[in-house]
């Protein structure tokens, strides 16, 4: 079965500080995953998906299957970056969260 | 954004009572999912349709039903409210079937709360 951690359930860092976020997943297939993004009581927007290997809002993220990895960088946080981070993957059609991890971007 | 309305968007029922959530998508994608959101455990599956009358069970089904009558209905049944249903559901949907995988697209979200 495939699973999606998250190990920091919150992180908090300064303006234009950089910024990781830790997913690790374990998944028996080629894996595809996800960042969502919730902002305060929002919706969830997504972020990136790593076949896409874009960056959106200065943030990337590259899929390493070695490590089984799939961390989320932004070199200089923004204040509008605060919010709930969600790393997920997608097997048959479903998508499967981790815990999410709470960004706080100080001034 | 996803043409997708939830609906309520507030409700606080009482134990025992049922509750149905509605999800209206006007994206006319194939599937459609409820979530849950709790804190500590992310969003987990509840249910998800692939097509009309088609629906599945997610990891956390147990306590809800859903039916899909329409492509661009889906709705969330509690038949007995309980206190740990407590949550915010969000409904999601994706075109998915394609060679490229779709990602979900999210609603708004109802948050129930059951006193």
């Amino acid at each position: 079965a495939q699973r999606v951690t998250q190990p920091e359930k919150l992180l908090s860092v300064f303006k234009g500080a950089p910024v990781e976020l830790k997913c690790n997943y374990s998944y028996s297939g080629s894996p595809e995953l996800f960042w969502y993004v919730q902002y305060s009581r929002q919706r969830l927007q997504l972020l990136l998906r790593h076949i896409s290997r874009e960056s959106i809002k200065g943030f990337t993220a590259d899929l390493n299957k070695g490590e089984t990895s799939f961390h989320l960088k932004k070199p200089f946080a923004q204040e509008e970056d605060s919010a709930m981070y969600y790393c997920a993957l997608m097997s048959d059609y479903k998508l499967s969260f981790g815990a999410g991890t709470t960004v706080t971007v100080r001034a | 954004d996803a043409g997708i309305t939830q609906s309520p968007r507030h409700k606080v029922t009482e134990t025992g009572t049922p509750v149905t959530l509605r999800c209206h998508q006007t994206e006319n994608h194939r599937y459609m999912y409820w979530y849950r959101q709790d804190p500590g455990h992310g969003l987990r599956l509840i249910h998800y349709s692939y097509g009309v009358k088609d629906t599945d069970k997610g990891e956390v089904s147990d306590g809800y039903s859903v039916s899909r009558s329409k492509t661009e209905d889906f709705l969330l049944t509690l038949e007995s409210a309980t206190s740990s249903q407590t949550s915010v559901y969000f409904c999601a949907i994706s075109e998915a079937g394609t060679a490229r995988r779709s990602p979900l697209h999210f609603g708004n979200g109802t948050r129930l709360t059951v006193t």
